[in-house]
C-alpha cells in the first residue's frame, strides 16, 4: 500500500524568509508525486510533480521541490515566503505502474506566512 | 487546459433528500474521473473511480447506493447523495485524468454540500 506523511501539521514563517514543508512516501516501485495546494472553500490547485529526471522540480509561484529517493523524501521549499502562500499544501504519491492512477495524498500542512 | 468544474459550488438540502452534483472536463476527454470526501481539516479520500461507460469502483467503507456516481460521457460525471443525512455533509471534489496526460488527475473546484 502506498502512503505519505505530512509531519507537520502547521508551518509558521516570516514573510521573506525561506520555507519548506516536508514530506515522505512509501511506495512500489518508482513514485510519482505531486503537491497541490488548497484555499479555503476551493478545490486543488496543482503547484508540480515529479516523474522522471531531474530531481529538482521547479512549479507555479517560485515554488520548487526535491526528489530524495534514498530517503523517500519530496520537500517542498520555496526561498522567500509571501503572505498570500499562507495556505493548506498536500503532498500525494502514486505509483508509476498500476494501482489504477490512484492518487495518495499527505494529511496536509497549514502554512502560515506573517509578516 | 485541462479544466475541471463543478456545479453547484455550494448546495444546501433538508435531511432524506438527494442531491447531484456535476464535475465536468471542459476542455479534454475525461477517460477517468475520481471523487473524493474532504471533512473539515482533513485530508481528501477517494470515494470511487469511475471510466466512461463503466460502473464505478467504490473505496472500501464507501456505501454505493448512497453515493451513486454515474460516468455517461467523456466529459461529464455525476455523484448523487441519496437520501442525505447531517454526517453526509463535507466537501466533494472530484478530479478528471486525461487520455494525453495520463500520469496527472485535474481537480475541481469542490461542492460544499450542507444537509440539514
Amino acid at each position: 500500500a502506498q502512503s505519505v506523511a505530512q509531519p507537520e501539521d502547521q508551518v509558521n514563517v516570516a514573510e521573506g524568509n525561506p520555507l519548506t514543508v516536508k514530506c515522505t512516501y512509501s511506495v512500489s516501485g518508482n513514485p510519482y508525486l505531486f503537491w497541490y495546494v488548497q484555499y479555503p472553500n476551493r478545490g486543488l490547485q496543482f503547484l508540480l510533480k515529479y516523474i522522471t529526471g531531474d530531481n529538482l522540480v521547479k512549479g507555479s509561484y517560485g515554488f520548487e521541490a526535491e526528489f530524495n529517493k534514498s530517503q523517500t523524501s519530496f520537500h517542498l521549499k520555496k526561498p522567500s515566503a509571501l503572505v498570500s502562500d499562507s495556505a493548506l499544501y498536500f503532498c500525494a504519491v502514486r505509483a508509476s505502474y498500476g494501482g489504477g492512477n490512484k492518487l495518495t495524498f499527505g494529511t496536509g500542512t497549514q502554512l502560515k506566512v506573517e509578516l | 487546459g485541462a479544466v475541471v468544474s463543478q456545479h453547484p459550488s455550494r448546495v444546501i438540502c433538508k435531511s432524506g433528500t438527494s442531491v447531484k452534483i456535476e464535475c465536468r472536463s471542459l476542455d479534454f476527454q475525461a477517460t477517468t474521473m475520481f471523487w473524493y470526501r474532504q471533512f473539515p481539516k482533513q485530508s481528501l479520500m477517494l470515494m470511487a473511480t469511475s471510466n466512461e461507460g463503466s460502473k464505478a469502483t467504490y473505496e472500501q467503507g464507501v456505501e454505493k447506493d448512497k453515493f451513486l456516481i454515474n460516468h455517461a460521457s467523456l466529459t461529464l460525471s455525476t455523484l448523487t447523495v441519496t437520501s442525505a443525512h447531517p454526517e453526509d455533509s463535507s466537501f466533494y471534489i472530484c478530479s478528471a485524468r486525461s487520455r494525453t496526460r495520463p500520469n496527472e488527475q485535474f481537480f475541481g473546484p469542490g461542492t460544499r454540500l450542507t444537509v440539514l
